[in-house]
Parts: structure tokens; sequence; C-alpha cells
């Protein structure tokens, strides 16, 4: 069975630096994709960026950056320049190839605090 | 661009109480997801229904039913309120399950 781990419950950092979270996953798929996304104090959840099992490039979207060391079954997320607006909980999430349409495994999420 | 509304946004329900959240999505996805949060905890997959009238069982399916007579709808049922299952409801839809899955704004479920 599939099974997402994220061991940081919070990180407090200070605007303009960087913030690294780190997520481990479980799988028996050789095929797999890797998700995150990111919940409001709103509610509302926004997917950032994704990364697919088979491509080694890790992915890039704006100032969200993945470190996906396969080996290690990780794919931590990096946020560059942070800003107050990403303070938010970050979930790291699966879904396994086989099944296309099955839905997503989430982590427990990380609480991510921005400082002035 | 398109947009998932889900109502209501806030449901308060009687124990054993049958309760029906309503979700809808004009973005022309096939894919429909049912989610449920607890306080501070990750999302747990209910239901998910492929196209209209198809319906298959997430990790949490005992104790609701779903329908997804419209490809742009899919409804959760509560078949009876249990204090415990007070949580935030996510809806979510996605292209094939391909991709990535867009979230509806969530309905609170509060049971008395």
């Amino acid at each position: 069975a599939q099974k997402v781990t994220q061991t940081q419950t919070s990180i407090s950092v200070v605007e303009k630096t960087t913030v690294t979270m780190d997520c481990v996953y479980e799988t028996r798929d050789s095929s797999y994709f890797l998700f995150w996304y990111k919940q409001t104090a709103s509610g509302e959840i926004v997917f950032l960026i994704r990364q697919d099992s088979y491509k080694k490039e890790n992915a890039t979207v704006g100032h969200y950056s993945l470190n996906f060391q396969k080996p290690k079954s990780s794919i931590g997320l990096i946020i560059t320049a942070t800003q107050i607006e990403d303070s938010a909980v970050y979930f790291c999430a699966m879904r396994e190839g086989a099944n296309y349409a099955q839905g997503l495994t989430f982590g427990l999420g990380t609480r991510v605090s921005v400082f002035p | 661009g398109g947009i998932i509304t889900q109502t209501p946004k806030f449901l308060i329900g009687q124990e054993g109480q049958k309760l029906t959240l309503k979700c809808q999505q004009n973005f022309n996805h096939d894919t429909m997801y049912w989610y449920r949060q607890d306080s501070g905890k990750g999302l747990r997959l209910i239901y998910y229904s492929i196209t209209e009238n198809d319906l298959q069982k997430g990790d949490l399916s005992e104790g609701y039913d779903a329908s997804r007579e419209k490809k742009s709808s899919f409804s959760l049922t509560v078949t009876s309120a249990q204090k415990n299952e007070m949580a935030v409801f996510l809806c979510a839809s996605s292209i094939q399950g391909v991709y990535e899955q867009y979230f509806g704004p969530g309905t609170r479920l509060t049971v008395l």
C-alpha cells in the first residue's frame, strides 16, 4: 500500500530566505506521480508542483522547486525567496501510476510560518 | 480556467441524520473526487468517479454514498451522521485523473 510521510510538523523562517521541507513515500509501483499542495489559512488548497517518477530532472515552477531523490524515496519541496504569503500548510501527495484515476495519498502536512 | 463550487459551505446536522453535500465543476474534467480532512490532518479519499454514473470507493467509503449523475456534478451523502465525523469535506476534479487535482473550497460539517 502507498504511504506518504512528512516528519516536520512546523517550520519557521524569516522572509526572503529559503525553506526546505521533507517528504518520503512508499510504493510498490515503478511508475508514480508526486505532488505538493498548499493549504492557506482560509482552507483553500492550491496545487503547486508535480514530479513524475520517470523524470530525472527536478521540477521547478516559479520559486518552488523539488529535490527528487528516487533511491531514497524522497521528494523535498524548496521555496526560495519566501514571502509572508507563503505562510501555509504544505502537503505532499502521491498517486501510483497503475490506476490513473485513483485519488491521491496525502501526508499530514508541514506548517510553514514566514516572519518579517 | 474553471472553478469548483461546493454547497453548502457549512452544514450542521443531528446525529443519525442523512446529509448531502454537493459539488459542481466547470473545468469539463472527467474525474471527480471526495476527500475528508479532519482537523490538523491530511486528506483521505472517500469516493471518486471516472465519468458520469461511475463510482469507485476510496479508503474511507463506509458510511457514505455518492452520486455522479452529470459530468459536472458529484454529490456525497453521509448516510447517518456521527459526532466523530466532524470534518471538512473537499471535492476535487482532474483531467482523466492523470494530472494534478483541483480542489473546491470545502464544506465544513458539524454534527450536534
